[in-house]
């Protein structure tokens, strides 16, 4: 079945640091990828997303591209802020060409910025 | 406009009991899907609606779960005889017809003693 690993948190980095969070799926044909953030004490809110291969997602700073050859979807951003602190979840939706489906999830990332 | 809602947002049981979840999705958001989130781990499907049909009930973990969407909007997510691995954060999110992207409530956290 379909499935999205990315990597262990928390990942704590300094105010202005570059981040990378990695994410690799397994899934057939051609899903739909998507990153997902939440805040402390809020629900889940799209971050950003991309539908096919080598498109850009972009959002508040945040990047991802699409790759297909290396199933990979990494969440980047150049300078983080004490803001940006929140949990992190990759995921994908199949399309399966039958209309909505759900999304597989990631377990998250903790991101902690310190000031 | 309003979002998602879902009430209630806890709800503490006892073991053995019966609970019910109710989700009320974006008006005009065709579709409407159930996830189920444990402490440290990403949200699990379980299961999803278009209107009122039930579409994929594949992630519904037995048959202690079932939902129900009888006129196309609100949904009640319903767990009978619960037991304390049910407890978790349980997850509504909806969407325009055929549309990626979901959008999610603030969730109900399930605890059952």
């Amino acid at each position: 079945g379909d499935s999205v690993t990315q990597m262990e948190g928390p990942v704590t980095l300094s105010e202005e640091a570059f981040l990378t969070i990695n994410c690799t799926y397994t899934a057939t044909g051609y899903p739909s990828l998507f990153w997902y953030v939440q805040y402390p004490g809020e629900g889940l809110q799209l971050l950003l997303k991309a539908t096919k291969a080598d498109d850009k997602g972009s959002n508040k700073g945040f990047e991802a591209t699409y790759r297909k050859e290396t199933t990979s979807f990494h969440l980047e951003k150049g300078s983080v802020q004490v803001s940006d602190s929140a949990v992190y979840f990759c995921a994908l939706r199949p399309n399966s060409g039958g209309g909505a489906d759900g999304l597989t999830f990631g377990k998250g990332t903790h991101l902690i910025i310190q000031p | 406009g309003a979002g998602v809602s879902q009430s209630p947002r806890y709800k503490v049981t006892k073991r053995g009991q019966d609970v019910a979840l109710r989700c009320d999705p974006i008006s005009g958001h065709v579709s409407l899907y159930w996830y189920r989130q444990a402490l440290g781990q990403g949200p699990e499907f379980l299961t999803y609606f278009n209107y009122e049909a039930q579409q994929d009930k594949s992630g519904l973990p037995n048959d202690r779960f079932s939902a129900e969407r009888p006129e196309g909007s609100i949904s009640t997510l319903t767990i009978q005889r619960t037991e304390q691995r049910d407890s978790a954060m349980y997850r509504c999110a909806s969407s325009l017809a055929g549309a990626d992207t979901q959008y999610f409530g603030p969730g109900t956290r399930l605890t059952v003693l």
